[in-house]
């Protein structure tokens, strides 16, 4: 059965660090891999989307990697603001999307 | 485009009764889910459908129930609400598949059963 684990839990920075946030899950046999973010009281964006031929993607100061063999990715997060507070969720795509509980991020000035 | 809609934002229903979610999307996306996500858990997949008139099981489907008989309406609804269906209730929606397409998401509908 796929799981999907994600730490920290919950992560607390000053403004302007680089950080990473980390996904693993147990089942390699994924079609894609996909990082969204959740604002309280608010529904997911979908942030990056990597398919499970594909090493990276990048958006602006987030670069996402995906490793399927040793069943990780990395979401990196440049230059930190205190707008990117927020959920940041990961989902596996195997015959549906199979989410990890979160890590809860905040940036404070 | 509106995106997904869904109403209402906020519901408290006693254990027995019964309601709708209603869920709508403008962007004419064939492919449309619900989830609910629990306190401190990931979403987990209810049902979902592929086109109008045709649904199936997600991962938690018991005690829920869904139509599609048209491309922008995806109703879920709670038959004797028991407080285990307290959660926070999510429809998404893509053009093609969840392998394919990234989901789109609503605001949510958070739901209290006492």
């Amino acid at each position: 059965k796929q799981e999907v684990t994600q730490i920290p839990a919950a992560l607390s920075v000053p403004e302007g660090e680089n950080l990473v946030l980390n996904c693993s899950f147990t089942d390699s046999a994924i079609y894609n891999l996909q990082w969204f973010r959740q604002d309280p009281g608010k529904g997911l964006t979908s942030l990056l989307l990597i398919q499970s031929s594909q090493r990276e993607q990048t958006s602006g100061r987030l670069n996402a990697s995906l490793d399927k063999s040793s069943g990780r990715s990395t979401l990196y997060i440049a230059a930190s603001q205190p707008g990117d507070s927020a959920t940041y969720l990961c989902a596996v795509t195997t015959d549906k999307l199979i989410f990890g509980t979160g890590t809860r991020l905040q940036v404070f000035p | 485009n509106a995106g997904v809609t869904q109403t209402p934002k906020f519901r408290i229903l006693k254990i027995g009764q019964s309601m709708t979610l209603q869920c709508a999307q403008d962007m004419n996306h064939n492919y449309m889910y619900w989830y609910r996500q629990d306190p401190g858990m990931g979403l987990k997949l209810i049902y979902y459908s592929v086109g109008a008139g045709i649904t199936d099981k997600g991962e938690v489907p018991n005690g829920y129930n869904v139509s599609r008989s048209t491309t922008e309406d995806f109703p879920l609804r709670l038959e004797l609400a028991a407080p285990s269906q307290t959660s926070v209730y999510f429809c998404a929606s893509s053009y093609t598949d969840w392998v394919r397409d990234e989901q789109y998401f609503g605001p949510g509908t958070r739901l209290t059963v006492t």
